[in-house]
């Protein structure tokens, strides 16, 4: 059975710190997606990554898929108060057939 | 505002009850999916419609019964569910060109 661990689960920190979270498995993925959710609302997607040492940035948001494809992280830099929400990781395997998967999340609270 | 719509945004149910979730795209998606997100859990694929012939069904009770009239509409009727099955119920359309999805707000279920 192929799982998303994300760390960490709960993130809280103040404005302007610089953060990573985390999204690992023993599975190799096709592509793997990075989701905002916030409250109320459905998960909103930020970026794709494809290939093996992949990095993509979106403004102060830093995303980098694994050598392996195995793995990713968000690195955001000088984090603001409207960043707060539930990060998912999501992905797509190899084969036609196979699903795509959802980490459980890490939420992440902004202090202002 | 995505292009995806559900409504209810918020459902009450006893156990006994008959009550259908809808859920609309006007993006000229061909694929429509239900999923469910649960508290501590990751988020669910239920089913998957694509061209309104349901091709996935992950071994979901016969209690939900999901129906796709036209590419537009899905629905996901709900008959004798358990409190378990309170969750919040997300719908996505899929964009083939770029293999994004769009997620909808989401309908809170909570079944009493």
């Amino acid at each position: 059975t192929q799982l998303l661990e994300q760390s960490p689960q709960f993130l809280s920190i103040q404005e302007g710190e610089n953060l990573t979270v985390y999204c690992n498995s023993s599975s190799v993925f096709s592509s793997l997606q990075w989701y905002r959710q916030e409250p109320g609302e459905g998960p909103v997607l930020l970026v794709t990554v494809v290939t093996g040492g992949e990095v993509k940035k979106l403004k102060r948001l830093t995303f980098q898929f694994g050598d392996a494809r195995k793995d990713s992280s968000l690195h955001i830099t000088a984090a603001q108060p409207g960043d707060t929400g539930l990060y998912l990781c999501a992905g797509e395997g190899m084969n036609r057939d196979d699903k795509i998967i959802f980490g459980k999340g890490t939420r992440l609270h902004i202090l202002p | 505002e995505t292009g995806v719509t559900q409504t209810p945004r918020h459902l009450v149910m006893g156990m006994t009850n008959k009550k259908s979730l809808k859920c609309e795209q006007h993006l000229g998606h061909n694929a429509m999916y239900w999923y469910k997100q649960s508290a501590k859990k990751p988020l669910e694929l239920m089913f998957v419609y694509s061209l309104e012939e349901r091709v996935e069904n992950n071994s979901v009770p016969s209690r939900f019964s999901p129906e796709c009239p036209n590419s537009s509409h899905l629905f996901l009727h709900l008959h004798t569910l358990q409190p378990e099955d309170s969750a919040l119920y997300l719908c996505a359309s899929r964009d083939s060109n770029t293999d994004t999805q769009y997620f909808g707000p989401g309908t809170r279920l909570t079944v009493l």
